[in-house]
């Protein structure tokens, strides 16, 4: 069984259009991200949510909103998609804040090319 | 969050250890070193953490100063699936949970 799955694996769009990639993890964790990495390979985190709750937002522009639904799905909406948002997205999930120092359990990516 | 340095580049001949260093001087007490990898086209991997005392598990050996500036992950018969980029990172503990990934250390494991 996959821990952490995204869907789609690869996204090509075109600017304007709106579109969302889906996060599911069955590891029973209670926290949640989106990161980003970009052409230049650097990983930048976008958000963490701790059950539905949103507890990091790193100045990502307001077109790109996050939603929880409960705690095993974080799911990432983007409005108005641009040139600059293309990358590579990366869904993640970690144990309760607070808990320890776990590992974060990271999916495989999403491709996401803005033509 | 306390900042890493890590070597840009380094090259491992295939069954050989890899001594991937990293410097973190303005390490907190309470902030912990976390390596974690990232093969071509996937997500990161998770490898190993500590605090203080030198850890091992199934995958690497992680050996931190005793002063906590500077720790050494250890793969120590490396192959060609270990070619990756490696983050040493130091947990911003309080804040908010997040891991800040650096440049890394790109490791070729050759034959």
């Amino acid at each position: 069984d996959t821990a952490v799955s995204q869907t789609p694996k690869y996204l090509v769009t075109q600017m304007g259009n709106d579109k969302s990639i889906k996060c599911e993890q069955n590891l029973g964790h209670d926290t949640m991200y989106w990161y980003k990495q970009d052409s230049k390979k650097f990983l930048k985190i976008m958000f963490s949510y701790n059950n539905k709750e949103l507890i990091i937002n790193e100045t990502v522009p307001n077109r790109f909103s996050p939603k929880s639904p409960d705690k095993a799905h974080l799911n990432l909406h983007i409005n108005s998609l641009e040139l600059g948002d293309s990358a590579v997205y990366f869904c993640a999930s970690s144990p309760n804040v607070g808990r320890g120092n776990y590992g974060y359990t990271f999916g495989s990516g999403t491709r996401l090319t803005v033509v | 969050d306390a900042k890493t340095t890590q070597p840009p580049s380094m090259d491992c001949a295939e069954g050989r250890a890899a001594n991937l260093p990293c410097n973190h001087s303005t390490i907190s007490g309470n902030e912990y070193v976390y390596w974690y990898r990232q093969i071509h086209s996937q997500g990161p991997q998770y490898i190993i953490h500590g605090l203080k005392n030198n850890e091992t598990n199934e995958m690497a050996s992680l050996i931190i100063t005793e002063d906590r500036k500077s720790s050494t992950l250890i793969l120590p018969h490396a192959t060609l699936r270990d070619t990756a980029v490696y983050y040493c990172i130091v947990r911003a503990f309080l804040d908010g949970n997040k891991l800040v990934f650096g440049a890394g250390t790109i490791l070729r494991v050759k034959s």
